[in-house]
């Protein structure tokens, strides 16, 4: 088993340029969930999915931010345009969302850093 | 008050000792519970999960939940060296059993094992 595959695993960009993150699933999930990592913030949830669609987005810090997961095999995560406090490592999960106890299997995360 | 609340630490305990590490939780319709190990520069692995008031063990890991107290904890016996690392409680809320899938983590507590 493969496990959640992201691309890249890092990232650096200038400060006004789009950044698009990407996500693969665990076969047969069908939970997908967006996380940021900061040592500020700790483990923040952006956006999760269920059966590719958006369940819930309240995470989402701004409208920079958007997600799309077009089948059940892919996701991106968009931020346009970045910004310097976006600097983060974004990590994708996914899980069997409907089997107890609803356990999450996290990709190796992306390391943005915005200049 | 947050949603999820582990022990604050550092927590620094020698090789061979009993690491103790806790997390409180806020909702009580809260259904599972899981102990993520993560590494420095890794992404979180699953460790453990419970969901039945007691104890589980695993090895040398024992997670204790007492839901009347809405009190989780890890117990690490003969502590080692590889156990350093950030140890994150999450917990699956369950808003109206909208919820399935979706966890709340806490900030996590890093653990040093000293030789």
């Amino acid at each position: 088993d493969a496990g959640v595959i992201q691309s890249p695993r890092h990232e650096v960009t200038e400060m006004g340029q789009e950044v698009t993150l990407r996500c693969k699933p665990i076969s047969g999930h069908d939970y997908l969930f967006w996380y940021r990592q900061t040592m500020m913030r700790g483990l923040e949830l952006l956006i999760y999915f269920n059966n590719n669609v958006p369940i819930d987005d309240s995470g989402m810090p701004e409208d920079r931010f958007s997600a799309k997961m077009p089948n059940a095999s892919f996701s991106t995560l968009k931020i346009q345009p970045s910004e310097p406090r976006d600097s983060a490592v974004y990590f994708c999960a996914s899980s069997l969302g409907q089997l107890f106890p609803y356990e999450q299997y996290f990709g190796p995360g992306t390391r943005l850093t915005v200049t | 008050q947050k949603e999820v609340e582990q022990n604050s630490g550092p927590l620094s305990v020698p090789e061979g000792a009993i690491a103790s590490l806790n997390c409180t939780y806020s909702d009580r319709g809260s259904q599972s519970f899981f102990w993520y190990r993560q590494y420095s520069g890794k992404s979180p692995e699953l460790i453990m999960f419970i969901y039945s008031n007691g104890d589980k063990e695993d090895g040398r890991f024992t997670a204790q939940l007492n839901k009347a107290s809405q009190y989780v904890s890890l117990l690490i016996r003969d502590s080692q060296p590889s156990d350093s690392a950030t140890y994150l409680c999450a917990v699956n809320m369950d808003a109206g059993g909208t919820s399935y899938g979706k966890l709340t983590f806490g900030q996590g507590t890093i653990l040093t094992v000293h030789p």
